[in-house]
């Protein structure tokens, strides 16, 4: 398997732009998992999905972040404005376990987004 | 609230030593714990996951531990080598809040 795949790598854009973070889960996995990892708060959960279905999002800092999942092989999470405090390296991860907690997790290579 | 704390922050020991990490946690009532190493720039690679009912897990030569009564957990590296340099991260599955909580990780140096 591929693991789970995350694009764009990097991303440099400017504040006020829309920008679009994207991941593909592991095959057969039911839960998917969007992080915010920075030096100051370290890794954070924005929101995970169970079986396609928004579970809790309430690490989702504000408005300006939304997150879908149309289908279970496919997720966005996306910024609209985005702001400089907002340059962090974003991570989707997924497992398959039955809660969403109880199997091991397997997380992307990351993307790094930086808002000027 | 709860909390996942990891010491030491960061640790530099010579190559062929054993080494231990720690984990602790505040609250006792988890579904599992899971320790992962991140190298710079990279993703977060699972190394062990510990299930409630479980006290240990074993891969190779790492050996984590679990101690729910005293919301500890050990991360074992036996004869470490430079290639073991990364940052190692805890991540805490809590019943109540339904949530994993990481850890900020311990920051490992080998050197030759």
């Amino acid at each position: 398997d591929a693991g789970v795949i995350q694009s764009p790598r990097h991303e440099v854009t400017e504040m006020g732009q829309e920008v679009t973070l994207r991941c593909k889960p592991i095959s057969g996995h039911n839960s998917l998992f969007w992080y915010r990892q920075t030096m100051m708060r370290g890794l954070e959960l924005l929101i995970y999905f169970n079986n396609n279905v928004p579970i809790d999002d309430s690490g989702m800092p504000e408005d300006r972040f939304s997150a879908k999942m149309p289908n279970a092989s496919f997720s966005t999470l996306k910024i609209q404005p985005s702001e400089p405090r907002d340059s962090a390296v974003y991570f989707c991860a997924s497992s398959s376990g039955s809660g969403g907690l109880t199997g091991e997790l397997f997380f992307g290579e990351g993307s790094r987004l930086t808002v000027l | 609230k709860q909390e996942v704390t990891q010491i030491p922050a960061a640790l530099s020991v010579p190559e062929g030593e054993n080494l231990v990490l720690n984990c602790s946690f505040t609250d006792s009532a988890i579904y599992n714990l899971q320790w992962f190493r991140q190298d710079p720039g990279k993703g977060l690679t699972s190394l062990l996951l510990i299930q409630s009912s479980q006290r240990e897990q074993t891969s190779g030569r790492l050996n984590a531990s679990l101690d729910k009564s005293s919301g500890r957990s050990t991360l074992y590296i036996a004869a470490s080598q430079p290639g073991d340099s990364a940052t190692y991260l805890c991540a805490v599955g809590f019943h109540n809040t339904d949530k994993l909580i990481f850890g900020t990780g311990t920051r490992l140096q080998v050197f030759p």
